[in-house]
């Protein structure tokens, strides 16, 4: 599965949109990125995951690029409750269910 | 439905010793796994079962066993614990329609 880059923290003001950036230039064609989080000492949680196209659901949008190689999470309105560490997740399809995780970005949100 | 259960939620254990954190999952998933998560670090696959029978190792097997009897089930065995296995361990079942891999709330292990 390919390599993912996240900055290690960044930090939101409430009620403003996060974005999260992730680099994942050795993608190949048949992989998805995948973004969870995990709010302190809790379970991972799935957010959103995409092939080519943006992503949106009741939690987040994702964008990827044209040539796939990042892509973004946008929370839209922050919440304190969204601080958690999100984890940006490349993997291929079909039954390879494998998750690799890396160290993640803390996203703290600020009152 | 329960989602993932985990228990038990904390264990300390000595060195040497041997125990089993169980797993469970409702939801008919075929698909499960075992990760480990250490200090700032991500998680890290131990095991996991594509169905009942299967199973097959991860990034880091070694020390632990595991086997899958019902779809429900999926214990990890600690077969003489120390103390690198000190951990939060995470199970976690995938839907496979929907590719969406569901956790647990984990189990805190200190092995002293």
């Amino acid at each position: 599965d390919a390599k993912t880059t996240q900055p290690p923290s960044m930090d939101c003001a409430e009620g403003r949109a996060a974005n999260l950036p992730c680099n994942h230039s050795t993608i190949s064609g048949n992989e998805y990125v995948y973004w969870y989080r995990q709010i302190h000492s809790q379970g991972p949680q799935y957010i959103i995951h995409g092939l080519k196209n943006n992503e949106t659901n009741e939690m987040a949008s994702l964008i990827i690029t044209e040539d796939r190689k990042s892509s973004t999470l946008i929370l839209p309105h922050a919440t304190l409750r969204d601080t958690a560490v999100y984890y940006c997740i490349v993997r291929g399809g079909g039954s390879n269910y494998k998750l690799t995780f890396g160290k993640g970005t803390l996203l703290t949100v600020n009152p | 439905n329960a989602g993932v259960t985990q228990t038990p939620k904390f264990q300390v254990l000595k060195t040497g010793q041997s125990m089993t954190l169980q797993c469970a999952q409702d939801m008919n998933h075929e698909y499960m796994s075992w990760y480990r998560q250490d200090p700032g670090m991500g998680l890290r696959l131990i095991h996991y079962s594509v169905g009942a029978g299967i199973t097959d190792q991860g990034e880091v097997p070694n020390g632990y066993n595991v086997s899958r009897s019902t779809t429900e089930d999926f214990p990890l065995r600690l077969l003489s614990a120390a103390p690198s296995q000190t951990s939060v361990y995470f199970c976690a079942s995938i839907s496979g329609a929907g590719d969406t891999q569901y956790f647990g709330p984990g189990t805190r292990l200190t092995v002293l």
